[in-house]
């Protein structure tokens, strides 16, 4: 079976530091993987999609960036943190074939201060 | 714009009762929708989906209707446990996932 870990579970950073999420999926290959924004509990904003090593799409500006370095890994980073980055960050995958539906990750709560 | 949108954002049913949560969608080109389930504190949790050729779809306690005519979705959970408190997010895709803003479930014992 499929199993998407994330860490760390919890993060506190002070503004201007910098952010590395990880986020692995085991049991599948070749995943489309997705990192999300949630803010007070409520709505999902997609951030970034990947189809593959290398391969990264953004879906908003923002101070962040994601990189797949390997076929299974997926990394939320940010060289300078905002008070704004706060919130729960979710990370995603799903098939490349035979379904749309997403399987998400325990999440990351992150408080920047 | 996206507008994948709840008609109510809080929900309180007695225990044993039926819910129905309400998504109302505004594309319809939209081919596909899920509902998820979330508990506090932790990722959303797949709780059934429906493609757009469909009208309905039935799980274990929960079905999934779907009215293209007035773009309307919505979950159906029988029998209501407490352990169906959490809050409930329709999504429809449209190229890419489209999440609503979530409705929380209360279950009153």
């Amino acid at each position: 079976s499929q199993t998407i870990h994330q860490w760390p579970a919890t993060l506190v950073q002070p503004v201007g530091s910098p952010l590395s999420l990880e986020c692995t999926v085991e049991g599948t290959s070749n995943p489309n993987l997705y990192w999300y924004r949630q803010a007070a509990g409520r709505g999902l904003q997609l951030l970034f999609y990947s189809v593959g090593i290398g391969q990264i799409s953004s879906e908003v500006p923002q101070n962040l960036s994601a990189s797949r370095p390997q076929d299974r890994q997926f990394i939320l980073s940010s060289k300078k943190l905002l008070l704004s980055d706060s919130g729960f960050y979710l990370c995603a995958w799903s098939r490349t074939s035979g379904g749309y539906e997403q399987y998400f990750g325990p999440g990351t709560r992150l408080t920047v201060t | 714009g996206e507008s994948v949108g709840l008609h109510l954002p809080t929900l309180s049913v007695q225990e044993g009762d039926n819910s129905i949560i309400n998504c109302a969608y505004s594309n319809s080109a939209s081919d596909y929708f899920i509902w998820y389930k979330q508990e506090s504190g932790k990722g959303p949790q797949f709780i059934i989906d429906i493609r757009s050729n469909m009208d309905k779809r039935q799980g274990q306690r929960v079905t999934v209707l779907l009215n293209k005519t007035v773009k309307h979705l919505s979950l159906q959970i029988a029998a209501t446990q407490p352990g169906d408190s959490a809050v409930y997010f329709c999504a429809e895709r449209r190229g890419k996932l489209i999440f609503g803003q979530g409705t929380e479930l209360s279950v009153k014992p």
